[in-house]
């Protein structure tokens, strides 16, 4: 078992909709990271968090570090919000990212 | 303003040719790491760097090398390439630990 989960591994929407990506893991962390990747192209930190609730724009992250489990929400999507968006967490054993294998958004206009 | 580049973005080579990859980072982050990506898994950390002279093997290390002569720089080598490292291949950099990691744009690998 992946000490990262990711889900839903590919998620469809239509354009305006509230949308969630859920990421759940197995092992101590000091941060978790979400990152966005679009195709072909490179790999965007959004957010690094360790407690609450972060906000960037149209995205919001959140973390319960008792139930070891993060959400990106993002509100009112748009089509260039399509990419690949991966979990990482920086594990207190040691002080390499540890990644999800990420969920592929699609939004359709 | 601070960058990290990759270079080339995109290489085809025959197996069993040493192939080397640049990367390159103008943060002055101590920390630096090499990842590959496939599908069916996530980034797999390939080496790491905490620093000058420092590198480590990371969990998919067999068949790669790593150098680090100034902070900048952190070359990746493949000393004889094999088709399952066709790949894409990231660099990241970081200032420490739980710091924002920053990616270069990725170099897409194939042994033919």
């Amino acid at each position: 078992k992946n000490e990262v989960e990711q889900s839903p591994q590919n998620l469809t929407a239509q354009e305006g909709e509230f949308i969630t990506i859920n990421c759940s893991y197995s092992v101590g962390i000091s941060a978790l990271h979400w990152l966005q990747q679009h195709p072909g192209g490179g790999i965007v930190s959004l957010f690094m968090l360790s407690s609450g609730k972060k906000k960037h724009g149209r995205l919001i992250a959140t973390i319960n570090i008792q139930e070891k489990h993060s959400s990106l929400h993002i509100t009112a999507s748009h089509p260039r919000d399509s990419a690949v968006y991966i979990c990482a967490v920086d594990k207190t054993s040691g002080s390499r990212l540890t990644f999800g294998e990420g969920t592929q958004l699609t939004v359709n206009p | 303003d601070a960058e990290i580049t990759q270079s080339p973005r995109h290489k085809i080579t025959e197996t069993g040719r040493q192939v080397t990859l640049a990367c390159h980072q103008t943060w002055n982050h101590n920390n630096m790491f090499w990842y590959r990506q496939d599908l069916g898994h996530g980034l797999r950390l390939i080496h790491y760097s905490y620093g000058v002279h420092d590198t480590n093997k990371g969990e998919v290390s067999d068949g790669y090398s790593v150098s680090r002569s100034n902070t900048e720089d952190l070359p990746l080598t493949l000393e004889s390439a094999a088709s399952s490292q066709t790949s894409v291949y990231f660099c990241a950099s970081s200032a420490t630990t739980n710091t924002e990691a920053f990616f270069g744009q990725g170099t897409r690998l194939t042994v033919v």
